[in-house]
């Protein structure tokens, strides 16, 4: 079955670029979308088809797709920033999400 | 306004069916397929299953097929999810999620998801 790899965790300093991969085998050929959840709430979509903001999603969320792997990139991290993230892609009639990185804003 | 419902928090015994739901409102039912993905205790997401309210034909994970029954009925916006006898590993909270039904064969987001339903299963 197709897995997600993304890190277990990243740190970043407030202000700084904060950048988050999710690997997988010729994932550059899939659209990859992610999802921000914050503790006791509901996963929220921030990125889709790869690198597409939904409306209300801030500027300094974006994302690319190339090879076998994705990469969300926040800049300017906020301390709201903190949170889970999940990579997520479509495979043989199957969806599938990365295992998610905890975000830390130190 | 545009929002997935979910009905409330269940505390069932191992052995008991269950079926829980989740209304759309605020958008037009018909034109979004509804999936649902579980998350267990400290856990990650996993995909279960969608299905179109159109024509009320479910797709399921390979993980979750045979397990769980996803069924709707577009006469009152409502999707379901449901077992036939839960196991205490069932303990969960399940999301209900939106994916836009004309959307190209690759193309799988959820850009709405309800608030969740948990679910606490004792042995």
């Amino acid at each position: 079955s197709y897995e997600l790899t993304q890190p277990p965790s990243v740190s970043v300093s407030p202000g700084q670029t904060a950048s988050i991969t999710c690997s997988g085998d010729i994932l550059g050929e899939k659209y990859v979308c992610w999802y921000q959840q914050k503790p006791g709430q509901s996963p929220v979509l921030i990125i889709y088809q790869d690198n597409k903001r939904p409306s209300g999603i801030p500027e300094r969320f974006s994302g690319s797709n190339s090879g076998n792997t994705a990469t969300l990139t926040i800049r300017g991290t906020q301390a709201v920033d903190e949170a889970e993230y999940y990579c997520q892609a479509w495979d043989r009639s199957t969806v599938v999400f990365g295992g998610g990185t905890k975000l830390t804003v130190l | 306004e545009v929002q997935l419902v979910q009905s409330g928090e269940e505390v069932k015994k191992a052995g008991e069916s269950l079926k829980i739901s989740c209304k759309g409102s605020g958008y037009s039912f018909t034109n979004y397929w509804i999936g649902w993905v579980r998350q267990m205790p400290g856990k990650g997401l996993e995909w279960m299953g969608i299905i179109s309210p159109s024509d009320s034909d479910p797709r399921y994970s390979p993980s979750f097929q045979g397990k769980v029954t996803i069924s709707a009925d577009k006469s009152i916006n409502t999707a379901y999810l449901q077992w036939s006898s839960l196991k205490a590993s069932d303990t969960a909270m399940y999301y209900c999620v939106r994916r836009l039904a004309v959307a190209a064969r690759i193309d799988w987001y959820f850009d709405l998801w309800g608030r969740g339903t948990l679910v606490i299963v004792s042995s």
